[in-house]
């Protein structure tokens, strides 16, 4: 079954605590990102990846790191977590030409205390 | 930043009744215009890419067209129904590899 999976769908940290929330998909796409969703926003987009090794900022880069050392991993990195990054994450992957539609992996809620 | 609106930001309809919600984004370096159909605890899903100007697709009683002169696009429900209740998603993609995604229009179906 073509999917992306993210873990932990669930985490509640605290400041400073370094943590890393994992993705990946099975479909073999160039193109993957990671967004987070506040209230009254739309999905803002964290950092992309147009292949292995290959990222870049999206929006909303500041206290975030990813790395992309195979085609079907992109994890997202919090050095030190602040409160003002609670919040609801999605990873999303899709094909590298043409208008290819974006999936979404199921959220990962995270909680800073 | 790109800004792309949704209208309105949410609404409450009954059973039965068609609808129709808005989706505005620059017209400057247009690419593709992506709706998604977000249920709560559940993962944004696709409904639509649409790419050229005067566009229409259409997936059971939801349909949607584009205007890339003007930059809108509108998406129509007909006959809701409350399994259509969810939050739906317009994206814009410039020429170029980001999408920018509007706020959402929050869609309540009564029964």
């Amino acid at each position: 079954e073509a999917q992306v999976t993210q873990n932990p769908r669930y985490l509640i940290t605290v400041t400073g605590k370094k943590l890393t929330v994992t993705c990946s998909q099975n479909m073999n796409h160039e193109y993957m990102s990671w967004y987070r969703q506040d209230p009254g926003l739309g999905l803002r987009q964290i950092y992309y990846s147009m292949n292995v090794e290959v990222t870049d900022k999206g929006d909303v880069p500041e206290g975030y790191k990813v790395s992309r050392k195979e085609k079907r991993n992109f994890p997202l990195i919090l050095e030190s977590p602040s409160p003002n990054q609670t919040s609801l994450y999605f990873c999303a992957s899709r094909g590298s030409q043409g208008a290819y539609e974006q999936y979404f992996g199921p959220g990962t809620r995270l909680t800073v205390t | 930043i790109l800004n792309v609106e949704q209208s309105p930001q949410s609404l409450h309809v009954q059973e039965g009744d068609s609808t129709n919600f808005t989706c505005s984004f620059p017209s400057s370096n247009f690419y593709a215009l992506h709706w998604y159909r977000w249920e709560t605890a559940k993962s944004p899903e696709a409904l639509f890419v649409m790419t050229l100007n005067g566009d229409e697709k259409k997936k059971g009683r939801i349909s949607a067209t584009l205007n890339t002169k003007e930059g809108y696009s509108y998406l129509y429900i007909k006959g809701s129904q409350p399994e259509d209740s969810a939050t739906y998603l317009c994206a814009q993609r410039p020429y170029g590899q980001n999408f920018v995604f509007g706020p959402g229009t929050r869609l309540s179906v009564l029964p």
